[in-house]
């Protein structure tokens, strides 16, 4: 199985800090890249897409490490409702197929006021 | 829009049983997906379709079926549960294709018994 690899936490820290979250992937024809973000006992919803030059989105920053297969979520002066399970996911693709995603297993965020 | 829909959303079975898991979404999107969350686990795919008429495995099909005979509705049929069905399950759906957001059902959680 192609596999995507996330520290699983959890990561507690008080507002406003800063925190940074890495995932590896081993595919290295992986061409697309994206952070999810889960609540608990709820679904996985799309925090941001993962670009090669790197990209923000306000207080969320997500790089893109080709060379290195890795990538990563830069969250700034955290907010209480950023407590969260963050997923890693990478599309493989095999054959001629349109391939499929690959979830990491999570990081959890907790902030702690 | 509702989005993407599942039902039931809790569901307790016997092993053995049978049983179809719904899921509908209302915002014409070709791609749609079954997943399954375990435990320290990443969410693994179960079948997938790229559009009415046409479906795939993905990585762990083996005792489900799906058919697509319309563009919004993609249910998952078991076919004699096992406990190790027992799992929370997520109908997704994008525009296009696998590469674009994945919207989520709220999951339907099963126990087999």
């Amino acid at each position: 199985r192609k596999e995507v690899e996330q520290d699983p936490g959890p990561f507690n820290v008080p507002e406003g800090a800063t925190v940074a979250f890495n995932c590896t992937y081993s595919n290295s024809a992986s061409q697309s890249f994206f952070w999810y973000r889960q609540d608990c006992r709820k679904e996985p919803k799309l925090l941001m897409s993962v670009y090669s030059s790197g990209n923000e989105d306000g207080r969320f920053t997500a790089q893109l490490n080709r060379a290195s297969q890795y990538i990563s979520l830069l969250i700034r002066d955290s907010k209480l409702s950023d407590s969260a399970t963050y997923l890693c996911v990478v599309n493989y693709r095999y054959g001629g197929s349109q391939g499929n995603l690959i979830f990491g297993k999570g990081t959890k965020l907790s902030v702690k006021p | 829009n509702a989005g993407v829909t599942q039902t039931p959303k809790f569901q307790v079975l016997k092993t053995g049983q049978s049983m179809t898991l719904q899921c509908a979404q209302d915002m014409n999107h070709e791609y749609m997906s079954w997943y399954r969350q375990d435990p320290g686990m990443g969410l693994r795919l179960i079948h997938y379709s790229v559009g009415a008429g046409i479906t795939d495995q993905g990585e762990v099909p083996n005792g489900y079926n799906v058919s697509r005979s319309t563009t919004e509705d993609f249910p998952l049929r078991l076919l004699s549960a096992a406990p190790s069905q027992t799992s929370v399950y997520f109908c997704a759906s994008s525009y296009g294709t696998v590469y674009n957001e994945q919207f989520f059902g709220p999951g339907t959680r099963l126990t087999v018994l």
